[in-house]
């Protein structure tokens, strides 16, 4: 049973533009989510996080949304650049600061020049 | 510092098997977590380990066991390999102990299992 779903395996953005990464949760425990960038043979690396106390959470580039009534979140990155493709994987967790994360099954994003 | 390092990064076993994969925490790291990722799928949690003691567990079978050593460093053993073991094995290591690192895990590159 996937509790972490992304649903797009691969989006294709313009070099400049705007990039928008879903992900969708059935499991109300969750508190905290997170996602993680993965290169080709690289292990995944954090990238951004939000506690489901907060709707919204930036860092430079990145914004994590999160609508909780939903149980959706969205990663925006702007303006995306041809180093940013990866593929991103949404996780979740049911303690904030847990180690059992939940993980989505990733989408690969392709920023072309 | 240095990053989390696993070994070996690629083997092949036969069904039946038994396996042992390796992980180095980065420094000053003192909790170690498994997950497997299978082809086309995310990261799956195995068990963390936490002053060398397991402290939390996925939905593996038994056969899934792990080690962790004084020096932070863990082992993970899979006895009775089955073809459905064959997968990326990642190791990932935080300081947060029993209350985690707020999910900050820092993650090796992996042990690529294949069981033929």
């Amino acid at each position: 049973d996937q509790q972490v779903k992304q649903n797009s395996p691969s989006l294709s953005v313009q070099e400049g533009r705007i990039s928008i990464l879903n992900c969708d949760y059935t499991n109300s425990m969750f508190d905290y989510f997170l996602w993680y960038k993965k290169y080709p043979a690289e292990g995944p690396t954090f990238l951004i996080s939000i506690s489901s106390i907060k709707d919204k959470n930036e860092d430079g580039r990145f914004t994590v949304f999160l609508n909780k009534s939903a149980k959706h979140l969205s990663l925006h990155i702007v303006p995306s650049q041809p180093g940013d493709s990866a593929v991103y994987f949404c996780a979740a967790s049911a303690q904030t600061g847990a180690n059992n994360l939940f993980f989505g099954t990733g989408t690969r994003l392709t920023v072309i020049p | 510092e240095t990053g989390v390092t696993q070994s070996p990064t690629h083997l092949i076993k036969t069904r039946g098997q038994q396996v042992t994969l390796r992980c180095s925490s980065q420094s000053g790291h003192n909790t170690v977590s498994w997950y497997q990722q299978a082809l086309g799928q995310g990261p799956q949690f195995i068990f963390q380990y936490y002053r060398e003691e397991e402290n939390g567990r996925g939905n593996f079978p038994p056969r899934f066991s792990g080690l962790q050593f004084p020096n932070y460093s863990s082992e993970l053993n899979v006895n009775a390999l089955e073809l459905d073991d064959s997968a990326l094995y990642l190791c990932a290591s935080s300081t947060g102990g029993l209350a985690g690192a707020g999910g900050e895990l820092f993650f090796g590159e992996g042990s690529r299992l294949t069981v033929l």
